[in-house]
């Protein structure tokens, strides 16, 4: 019974390229939610998406930062043109939704530009 | 309105110890209140949950405490062992989609 799949679990990028990041519900999971987690702070929301649907993208910078959750295939996190300051730890979290308040974390993306 | 505050910052005790981490929110809204458990290198891991129709929820070694006049709750780890070191973020969401707002996360060690 596979949990939440982040991939890659780490990747390098350097300033000006693009960052995709990738992440696979739990079976049964609708909504999948990214968090971003910055060294030695907690976990901060960035976007919440339904099959298809933003539904929340109220944590997500305005520029260079886009997200999608296609009808077939994984939720992609696109970080266009990265900076210094994009380096951080990225997780996915999926829930079932239909009443249920669990969200259950991937393993992270932890992302660096040089 | 939004925040989540967590204290302490960070908590040393020796095994068998009980370690108590406290939060505290300010929106009423708030109607689900989680704890994680996160280890190096890794995501973080559901602990134990509580809503706010009840003042305390224990699952094995952990317990929830929750005062809803007070806009607290917090987490006691009885018997604690070594490896329960790792950071422990306490959260709350409005509603079962809601994002979870986190606090910012307590560091527990164990020492044996």
């Amino acid at each position: 019974n596979a949990g939440v799949m982040q991939n890659p679990r780490h990747l390098v990028r350097r300033r000006g390229q693009e960052a995709r990041l990738r992440c696979s519900p739990m079976k049964g999971h609708s909504h999948v939610y990214w968090y971003r987690q910055l060294p030695e702070e907690g976990l901060k929301f960035m976007v919440y998406l339904q099959k298809e649907n933003i539904i929340d993208e109220s944590g997500m910078p305005k520029e260079r930062f886009s997200a999608e959750f296609p009808k077939e295939g994984p939720s992609i996190l696109r970080i266009q043109q990265v900076v210094r300051g994009d380096s951080a730890a990225y997780f996915c979290a999926s829930s079932r939704g239909q009443g249920s308040y669990e969200q259950y974390f991937g393993p992270g993306t932890r992302l660096t530009v040089t | 309105q939004q925040q989540v505050k967590q204290s302490p910052q960070s908590l040393i005790v020796q095994k068998g110890g009980i370690p108590i981490i406290n939060c505290a929110y300010e929106n009423t809204a708030f109607d689900y209140f989680p704890w994680y458990q996160q280890f190096p290198g890794k995501g973080p891991a559901l602990l134990i949950a509580i809503r706010p129709d009840v003042s305390e929820k224990k699952e094995g070694r952990f317990t929830i405490s929750f005062n809803k006049s007070a806009k607290q709750f917090s987490l006691h780890i009885m018997d604690s062992q070594p490896g329960d070191s790792a950071t422990y973020f306490c959260a709350a969401s409005r509603t079962p989609t809601d994002k979870l707002i986190f606090g910012t996360g307590t560091r527990l060690q164990v020492f044996p």
